[in-house]
């Protein structure tokens, strides 16, 4: 069955940077491309970013435009989203999730909380 | 690019029918069928409900259905039961090749 795995919850200092990690499986992970998505406390679903697994190309949110980096290792089947200069306004929750067939997201990660403090 | 626009809040008795509005541009939801909707509960992960403006996937209620006119698109859910309150979130495939989601509209059930 098809599962994201995200990696574990972080704490960064403002000005920091932050490296999430996404692991799928059970789907040939080249045919389809993974989104982030965030969710900051009691706020809406914020789109980020794609990436298609199968030749990298990236497209981003310009909010986000020279802060977030998508990149994929196709031998992990992994999709990692760098996010730097981080500040407060970071505090969110980050969800990866696929792209399917027709114009849906499909799937979601179980999100990965990343809490920017002093 | 600007949120897509829904109704902060709707709410409804069971059994009545409820319709969620999602509001965009030519360059959005008025420009393509990529239009989903997504259902969250507190703490938990979206869950796609509607996928190409009035598709539902397998294990999804047919109480759930969606449609389109122009730049608006819909969620309807009919015959409202409990187990539908919780947030629910529009989605659209834009002309810059993103994506953008609705600001987000509470359902309760009175």
């Amino acid at each position: 069955q098809v599962q994201f795995v995200q990696s574990g919850a972080e704490v960064k200092k403002p000005g920091a940077s932050v490296k999430l990690s996404c692991r799928t499986s059970g789907y040939t992970f080249t045919r389809y491309a993974i989104h982030w998505v965030r969710q900051a406390p009691g706020q809406r679903l914020e789109w980020m970013g794609w990436i298609s697994g199968g030749n990298g190309d990236t497209r981003y949110s310009q909010r986000f435009q020279g802060r977030v980096t998508l990149t994929r290792d196709t031998s992990a089947s992994t999709v990692h989203m760098d996010l730097s200069s981080l500040r407060s306004e970071d505090t969110a929750i980050y969800y990866c999730a696929r792209w399917g067939d027709g114009g849906k997201i499909d799937y979601w990660g179980q999100g990965t909380l990343v809490t920017v403090s002093s | 690019q600007s949120a897509l626009t829904q109704p902060a809040s709707v709410s409804g008795s069971p059994g009545q029918s409820i319709t969620i509005s999602c509001t965009g541009t030519s360059d959005d939801v008025g420009g393509y069928d990529y239009v989903s909707w997504y259902q969250q509960r507190p703490g938990k992960a979206p869950k796609l409900m509607i996928y190409d403006v009035s598709n539902r996937p397998s294990g999804v209620s047919t109480r759930f259905s969606g449609s389109k006119s122009g730049n608006t698109a819909s969620l309807t859910i009919s015959g409202l039961q409990a187990e539908d309150e919780a947030d629910y979130y529009c989605n659209s495939y834009t002309s810059s090749s993103t994506l953008v989601f609705g600001g987000g509209t509470k359902l309760t059930v009175l």
